[in-house]
């Protein structure tokens, strides 16, 4: 299995909503990362989780909070989102730190979030 | 500083050879990546070089690596129209934990019949 599995594919959510974010993978990978992408832009870095421990905060805002409950999943918690954070949400993991591929990144198709 | 710079868009005629290239500013740069992003999905690595390689071979696929000039391409022989997506350079820096890999803005690939 070779899959970065993201749900839900596609999410319409208020300004006041909570919702959460999911990925899975079952690799064996210890490192999981979170992306943002806005349309016709690269990828932007969220989050790093290394061996289930937070170790990068790309100063985030904190109405998006990180949470990696095992070494296969990572959520991503939504709270008070703004318009402007409507974009696609991308997952990735690879190989934990130490080991000879640790920066290939897998990635999941990602979740489309719209924040209206 | 660290950057990565690609054109935006390039047209190709299918059959023929497609060379994607990318500028990179950062000197210390330890691994360089293409990934390929085909529409509504993420993106997939397709091949990658270490900095001390000057040109690795996968199947259709040449990168050919210029640490002197900072300069990487991609080429995709014989291109095909499932070759129609954003490919995306990037780079990854040192061998810390806390490194990041940048990418480039991509550069969408656009086949013509």
């Amino acid at each position: 299995d070779t899959e970065v599995t993201q749900t839900p594919k596609h999410l319409v959510m208020g300004m006041t909503n909570k919702k959460s974010l999911k990925c899975e993978q079952h690799m064996g990978h210890r490192a999981m990362y979170w992306y943002k992408q806005k349309a016709k832009k690269p990828p932007e870095l969220m989050f790093v989780y290394s061996y289930e421990k937070l170790s990068i905060n790309e100063s985030v805002p904190s109405r998006f909070s990180p949470e990696c409950p095992n070494s296969s999943l990572l959520n991503l918690h939504l709270h008070a989102l703004q318009p402007e954070d409507s974009a696609l949400y991308l997952c990735a993991s690879s190989q934990g730190f130490g080991t000879g591929d640790w920066r290939k990144l897998f990635f999941g198709s990602g979740t489309q979030l719209s924040v209206l | 500083g660290e950057d990565v710079e690609q054109s935006l868009f390039l047209s190709v005629r299918e059959g023929d050879s497609s060379v994607i290239n990318c500028t990179y500013t950062d000197s210390s740069s330890t691994y360089l990546y293409w990934y390929k992003q085909e529409p509504g999905a993420g993106l997939q690595l397709l091949t990658y070089i270490f900095s001390n390689m000057d040109m690795k071979q996968d199947q259709r696929l040449t990168v050919l690596l210029n640490k002197k000039d900072k300069h990487l391409s991609l080429r995709i022989a014989d291109t095909q129209t499932g070759d129609s997506a954003i490919y995306f350079c990037a780079e990854s820096i040192g061998a810390n934990r806390d490194d990041k890999i940048i990418f480039g803005k991509g550069t969408r690939l656009h086949i013509l019949p």
